[in-house]
């Protein structure tokens, strides 16, 4: 069975302390891994995919990397606009399957 | 650039009565997804559907819960009989064709359902 584990489940930062949130996972063979960007009372927001180890993928203060079993979000200097819930997903190999999620990781960054 | 929309967004039902959930994916897709969201717990896969077609059910409950994707208008995820289990956040996505760079499920804001 497919499976998405995320550490730590909440992490506080000072603003301008940079950290990695980290994504671990277990799957038949990887289609893809997703990270989403999800804020309170709202639907989760796309952020990247990765699809092979060794890419990384960069957006802003974020930056996301892939090993061949887990995944590190990356938050360089990050800004109190930055607290959410960062979700990871896998999506196995077979067509336009389902995204298995992790549980999140819940960032708050305090100025 | 309109992206997935859903309505209602905010749903209270009564035990034992219905709720319809609807969903209008992204301009240009043709995947539809559905997951539920429970307080403190991740997202879970419901079903996923094609134009007339229900691909993979497996993450429905057999009994109270259908869904649709008809060939004109919204995807309707709905639940007979509520409960209040079934009180929870329903979200639903949309992704393009099958390959690379194609397959990201974009989401909606969720129905956010109460059961009383």
């Amino acid at each position: 069975e497919d499976q998405v584990t995320q550490s730590p489940e909440a992490l506080r930062l000072q603003e301008g302390e940079s950290s990695s949130l980290n994504c671990s996972y277990t799957v038949s063979g990887l289609r893809g891994l997703f990270w989403y960007r999800q804020d309170p009372g709202k639907g989760p927001e796309f952020l990247f995919t990765l699809y092979s180890a060794g890419e990384e993928k960069e957006k802003e203060r974020l930056k996301a990397t892939l090993t061949k079993k887990e995944s590190f979000l990356h938050i360089t200097a990050p800004k109190p606009e930055d607290s959410a819930t960062y979700l990871c997903a896998v999506q196995a190999p077979s067509g336009n399957t389902p995204l298995v999620f992790g549980k999140g990781t819940r960032l708050s960054v305090i100025a | 650039n309109a992206g997935v929309m859903q309505n209602p967004r905010h749903l209270v039902r009564r035990r034992g009565q219905e709720a319809r959930l609807r969903c209008s994916p992204m301009k240009g897709h043709s995947h539809v997804y559905w997951y539920r969201q429970l307080p403190e717990e991740g997202l879970k896969f419901m079903v996923y559907l094609q134009k007339e077609n229900i691909i993979d059910e497996s993450g429905m409950p057999k009994e109270r819960f259908s869904a649709e994707f008809p060939k004109e208008g919204p995807s309707i995820l709905r639940i007979q009989q509520v409960v209040r289990g079934d009180s929870a956040a329903y979200f639903c996505a949309s992704s393009q064709l099958w390959g690379q760079g194609l397959n990201e499920q974009f989401f909606g804001p969720g129905t956010r359902l109460t059961v009383l």
